[in-house]
Order: structure tokens, then C-alpha cells, then sequence
């Protein structure tokens, strides 16, 4: 699976739109980028996934550049509870594949 | 999303003594479970990947029989560490792949304390 690279930190005020950037510049064709993140002692929670197209669902929306080369994940509206480690996962969708964590990006949204 | 539960959420044992954890998927079959642990600041590791009804795979540098796994069921796997160290103190998290899908759904961890 193809590595990915994002900010080890990031701030955001609450009730402003998130922006989390990932790196993933050895993408290739058949890889997704999927989206995961982690509360403070909790398991990682599925966010939204992609492959080419932008996607959007109730928790967030996935920008994928037309080169595929970098996606930045968007919470709209973040609120204290969106503070979380956010991890960007390239990967490809075969049955039984597992999910490589990297750092990811320590979100604080502050009031 | 689909929805994993483990059990217990915590436990608290001595040194020398065995401990099992369970990983349910409560409302899909799942044919492929998967094993984590997390240390205190660090990212999740994969341990081994569990296929229901045949041996579980394990990760270079996980002893697979210190860390016994056993997938029965669709539906459940167990994991037991067998003569806990204070050093196998860590977070253990299942993750399960969701039959039909290729998204992975974890459960919310089991803190593993060995005193």
C-alpha cells in the first residue's frame, strides 16, 4: 500500500470547517483513500472513503485531486467532539486486506 | 457503520496469568477479523489476521503462541494472552471487515494492565 504523509497537528476554532490534508503522492490506480479516526481511548471509527470522486456523507466530505496525489478530509462544522487522531489510509480494496496506520493528525478543535 | 463490540472494555491481572478477549460483530458476518495493540502515544500495530475457521495469520515479531487466536464463529473471534508480562500491557483493538464490503469497523478496545 502506498504511504501517506500528514500534519502531525492541527487546530481548529469550533463551528469552523476542518480542513485535514493527506500526502499520497505514490497513489496508485486501484488504492483508495480511506479516512479513520481515533477519540482518546476509543477503537478507530470509519469516516468515508473514496477512489477518484469527491464523496460526502453525514460526518464528512473526501476532496481527491484530479491527480490523486493528495485528499484533504473537510468536517464542516467541527465541534469539540470532532477532536480526535485522524488517520488517511491508502489502500487497496481486496478481500482481507488490513489497514497500515501511520501517524495520523492530532485535531484539537478549540471553543 | 456496522457495529463491533469487545469484551471486557478493561481488565486488571497479574503477572503469570492468562487473559481472553472477545470481538463480536453484532449485526454482519464477518469471515476476516483483525488484531491490534496500541501503545501509550503510538499508532495502531497490526498483530494478526484472523480467518474464521482456519489458522490465524501472524505479523513478524508476534509470538503466536503467547497470543492465541481463535475465530469460531462468523461472528466472533477471541483473542488470549497467555502468561501476561507487565509488558504486554497495552490497548488491544479488533477490527473486522464487513461481509460484501471492503470497509474495516473496529471495536472500542480492551486496556490490558498486567501488574
Amino acid at each position: 500500500d502506498a504511504k501517506t504523509t500528514q500534519p502531525t497537528s492541527m487546530d481548529c476554532a469550533e463551528g469552523r470547517a476542518a480542513n485535514l490534508p493527506c500526502n499520497h503522492s505514490t497513489i496508485s490506480g486501484n488504492e483508495y483513500v480511506y479516512w479513520y479516526r481515533q477519540i482518546h481511548s476509543q477503537g478507530p471509527q470509519y469516516i468515508i472513503h473514496g477512489l477518484k470522486n469527491n464523496e460526502t456523507n453525514e460526518m464528512a466530505s473526501l476532496i481527491i485531486t484530479e491527480d490523486r496525489k493528495s485528499s484533504t478530509l473537510i468536517l464542516p462544522h467541527a465541534t469539540l467532539r470532532d477532536t480526535a487522531v485522524y488517520y488517511c489510509i491508502v489502500r487497496v480494496n481486496n478481500a482481507g486486506n488490513m489497514l497500515t496506520f501511520g501517524g495520523g493528525t492530532r485535531l484539537m478543535v478549540k471553543p | 457503520g456496522a457495529v463491533v463490540s469487545q469484551h471486557p472494555s478493561r481488565v486488571i491481572c497479574k503477572s503469570g496469568t492468562s487473559v481472553k478477549i472477545e470481538c463480536r460483530s453484532l449485526d454482519f458476518q464477518a469471515t476476516t477479523m483483525f488484531w491490534y495493540r496500541q501503545f501509550p502515544k503510538q499508532s495502531l500495530m497490526l498483530m494478526a489476521t484472523s480467518n474464521e475457521g482456519s489458522k490465524a495469520t501472524y505479523e513478524q515479531g508476534v509470538e503466536k503462541d503467547k497470543f492465541l487466536i481463535n475465530h469460531a464463529s462468523l461472528t466472533l473471534s477471541t483473542l488470549t494472552v497467555t502468561s501476561a508480562h507487565p509488558e504486554d500491557s497495552s490497548f488491544y483493538i479488533c477490527g473486522v471487515l464487513a461481509g460484501g464490503t471492503d470497509t474495516q469497523y473496529f471495536g472500542p478496545g480492551t486496556r490490558l494492565t498486567v501488574l
